[in-house]
């Protein structure tokens, strides 16, 4: 346990729901990130927080997905109208501030899209 | 791309062995960090060597960093079963004020009893 929480663990929903995940970083920790992982790939970085502000997201996240941190601590991120192809996953991970501290990783959101 | 790309693909061996994985990567980097990831399962930490570093050591684990080749290799000795994972080199680009990583795809460890 690294002491990122993640929630829920698995999702299964039809293609064109909505879905929310969230994650619970390790309380000091004011750097978030969210990756995706699809099977036999290492993780892709999706979009990252400092504090409570968005400072990058990748061109891997479409307009249907959106990430938010409103006090930076927790950070949820939906997925609109979702897709087979989102079907993968999502991972956080959290880390001081500094760049070249070690990010921990939670135990990811392993979402299926039917 | 600064994804790294991890080589072999797969690795299968018996415990007790050595396990060594190579790490290759294409720009210039701050830190390269190594990370274990069981079936369905998140990350874990192993180890994280700067740029400036040439060889560390953890427990059963040594990484060594070589910057003019840009590669990496994860060595774990007497390797044991609990060992069998799929393992992930990252790095973060040299000037990143971020800590974004880019991972590769890993190579995947077997060890037999």
């Amino acid at each position: 346990d690294t002491g990122v929480s993640q929630d829920p663990r698995h999702k299964i929903t039809k293609r064109g729901q909505n879905v929310t995940f969230r994650c619970d970083p390790i309380s000091e920790h004011n750097r978030l990130y969210w990756y995706r992982q699809t099977l036999g790939q290492g993780p892709e970085f999706l979009t990252y927080f400092q504090n409570e502000a968005q400072l990058e997201k990748s061109r891997l996240l479409s307009d249907r997905f959106s990430a938010e941190r409103p006090k930076g601590s927790f950070s949820t991120l939906e997925i609109q109208r979702t897709e087979q192809g989102d079907s993968a996953m999502y991972l956080c991970a959290s880390s001081l501030e500094r760049s070249t501290d070690t990010q921990y990783f939670g135990p990811g959101t392993r979402l299926t899209v039917l | 791309s600064q994804q790294g790309e991890e080589d072999p693909q797969a690795l299968s061996i018996q415990e007790g062995e050595n396990a060594t994985m190579n790490c290759s990567y294409k720009t210039s980097i701050n830190n390269l960090q190594w990370y274990r990831q069981n079936s369905g399962r998140g990350l874990v930490h192993l180890i994280l060597i700067r740029s400036n570093e040439r060889e560390k050591h953890s427990g059963r684990l040594r990484v060594t960093l070589d910057t003019s080749k840009k590669s990496s290799s994860l060595l774990i000795t007497a390797s044991r079963a609990a060992d069998t994972a799929s393992y992930f080199c990252a790095t973060e680009g040299r000037g990143s004020t971020l800590g974004r990583l880019y991972f590769g795809r890993g190579t995947q460890l077997t060890v037999w009893p």
